[in-house]
């Protein structure tokens, strides 16, 4: 079955950029019918999604987090990634990769595992 | 935005009945997917299109959606359900089509 695994710095100092990428396993990003996602928590929050990914190269983002959100593929790893920019204390959160079924009323199935993600100097 | 609307927390005691509400204006219009959360994991979802329940989920897990509400039923509550239950919906009338309710933590007693 698919799986998805979230990867890059726990650590990350204020103004930089926040960059993941997530490993996806026993499935093709390519083969279409899902869209690829982030979605991050806060801690001891609730569940925020940032923005997907199609394989054409469509993408879409949180309107609160466009500004700053690239969501990219690498279809050759078999990869997706997140850069965030100019990033602060409150981006601080446990990032969450996840495949979207691209049908009409889009579920979240499977997720990753998740990755604490700290803004600190 | 659509607004989701979850009570924190619901109590039940073991072999008992939880019934976890999403509130949301015309939701029974929409279709409501559950996600459960176990402490320091990730999400796994438990119901889909309202009430189809995914390969692996027991059949202690069921849905329903009509009017303002959709609710999760889990019967036969276990120790190992006490886990925080979020709804979702896909919401396309607006530019932030997926929404997420504030989740209710299903306290086992």
């Amino acid at each position: 079955q698919v799986q998805l695994q979230e990867s890059g710095p726990g650590l990350v100092k204020p103004s930089q950029t926040l960059s993941l990428t997530c490993s996806v396993s026993g499935g093709s990003i390519s083969s279409g019918g899902y869209y690829w996602s982030w979605i991050r928590q806060h801690p001891g929050m609730g569940l925020e999604w940032i923005g997907y990914i199609f394989y054409s190269g469509t993408t879409y983002y949180n309107p609160s987090l466009k500004s700053r959100v690239t969501i990219s593929a690498d279809t050759s790893k078999n990869q997706f990634s997140l850069k965030l920019i100019s990033v602060t204390a409150a981006d601080t959160a446990v990032y969450y990769c996840a495949r979207e079924t691209a049908a009409a009323t889009r579920w979240f199935d499977p997720w990753g595992r998740g990755t604490l993600v700290t803004v600190s100097s | 935005s659509y607004v989701l609307t979850q009570a924190p927390s619901v109590s039940v005691a073991p072999g008992q009945t939880a019934r976890i509400t999403c509130g949301g204006n015309n939701i029974g219009g929409k279709s409501v997917h559950w996600y459960q959360q176990r402490p320091g994991q990730a999400p796994v979802m438990v119901v889909y299109d309202d009430a189809k329940r995914p390969s692996g989920i027991p059949e202690r897990f069921s849905g329903s959606n009509s009017g303002n509400t959709a609710t999760l039923t889990i019967n036969r509550v276990e120790a190992g359900d006490e886990a925080d239950y979020y709804c979702q919906v896909w919401d396309t009338s607006t530019d932030h089509p997926v929404v997420f309710g504030g989740g209710t933590t299903l306290i086992v007693l």
